[in-house]
Formats: structure tokens, sequence, C-alpha cells
């Protein structure tokens, strides 16, 4: 079977940094996917990882360890904007999602 | 360049009957993924196509099915409707097959089951 864990809720402050883990348990791995969600909305694509390290993309970046089953992204300069779920997805023949992360931004 | 487009946006249907989902893909994307959104179960993956052919599948019943045309517009078919098929039904485009590239979302298919 395919487990994958991330945190439930998060809260951080506008400007700073936040960090949301992404842990998994698959029989196989293609790629890892991060997709931001606002409520109400439908997800947009924010990054795929399939080589181990980090993916910068303007403030946002991920990190990828398939050794350890390890994901991160990473918010940089956060804005109210921001506050939204954050899925991890991993790809292997098909595509199992976390049940996501729901940032809240405060001032 | 137009998005991804749904349609219809919402549906009401009885158990039992049977239900068609459209999705129109970015133009000149080949792939479509579909994916069903409940706030129990959260984003599932349903299929997967490309160039007519699906190309990956989850792990839903064969209730379940699609089929993609020539022109990349892809319909999702549910026969057999249940209480619990009610969800947000998303379709996704990307250029390619293999779920690797960057996918587009639409605004989804409410389906409301009763």
């Amino acid at each position: 079977g395919q487990n994958i864990d991330q945190p439930t809720e998060m809260t951080a402050t506008e400007g700073a940094i936040v960090q949301i883990n992404c842990t998994y348990q698959t029989s196989g791995f293609n790629g890892l996917f991060w997709y931001q969600q606002h409520a109400g909305e439908a997800p947009t694509f924010l990054s795929y990882n399939v080589l181990d390290g980090l993916e910068e993309k303007g403030r946002f970046s991920s990190f990828l360890s398939r050794s350890k089953g390890y994901s991160y992204l990473l918010l940089k300069e956060l804005q109210m904007k921001d506050s939204a779920s954050y899925l991890c997805a991993v790809f292997n023949n098909d595509m199992r999602f976390g049940a996501g992360t729901r940032l809240t931004v405060k001032p | 360049k137009a998005g991804v487009t749904q349609t219809p946006r919402y549906l009401i249907k009885t158990r039992g009957q049977q239900v068609t989902l459209s999705c129109s893909p970015i133009s000149g994307h080949r792939s479509v993924s579909w994916y069903q959104q409940t706030p129990g179960q959260g984003l599932q993956f349903l299929f997967e196509y490309f160039s007519e052919t699906q190309r990956n599948k989850g792990n839903f019943p064969g209730r379940f099915s699609g089929r993609q045309f020539s022109n990349s517009r892809s319909e999702m078919n549910v026969s057999t409707l249940e209480l619990g098929d009610s969800a947000l039904y998303l379709c996704a485009s990307s250029l390619t097959s293999g779920l690797t590239y960057e996918q587009y979302f639409g605004p989804g298919t409410r389906l409301t089951v009763t």
C-alpha cells in the first residue's frame, strides 16, 4: 500500500518562512508533486521532483530525498494570499495524494 | 490561451442513474487526467488518457470509466450512481503523458447524488 503523511494544519506569520513536510511509503516511485489549493478552487501545480535535491521556483522551493521517503515544500516571504491547502502527491503508475496541509498566514 | 473547461459545473442525479462529465483541455495538450475530491477521502486519482488511450488508472470500481476523443477532449462516465459518488470531479490537462509534466486543472464539476 501507499501512505502519504503531512501535517494537518500550520500557522505562520506574513513575511516569514514555512516548511511543510511530506513523508511517503510507497511500493514504487516515479515522482512527487506539490499542489496549492485555495478554498473552493481547483488545485494549482507548484512543483515536481523526481531526483533528490532542491528545486527552486521563486518564493517556493521543494526538496526530495528518495532514500528517506521525504519531501518538503518551503515557502519564503509569506504573503496573506499563501493561505491555502498544500497537497503532496506521489506518482507511481497512479497518483496518490496526502490529505493536505492547511496553512494560515497571519499578519 | 483558454484554460481547461469542464461541463456541466453542477449536476444533481438520483441513485442508480448514470452521468457523463466532459473536459476540454488546453489547446495543444494531449493528456487529460480525472480526479475525485471529497471531504472524507480527499483528492483521488481516477485515470489518465493520452492520445485516446488510458495510460494510468487509480483504484476505482469499473463503474467509473472514461474515454478521450481525437481532439483530446475527454469524457468520464459513472454508472449506477451511489450516494458516495457525490464529489467534486476535476480534470487536468498537460502537454504529454505520464503525469510528470505540469498539470492545469479545470474548475470541476460538482456532482450531488440523492
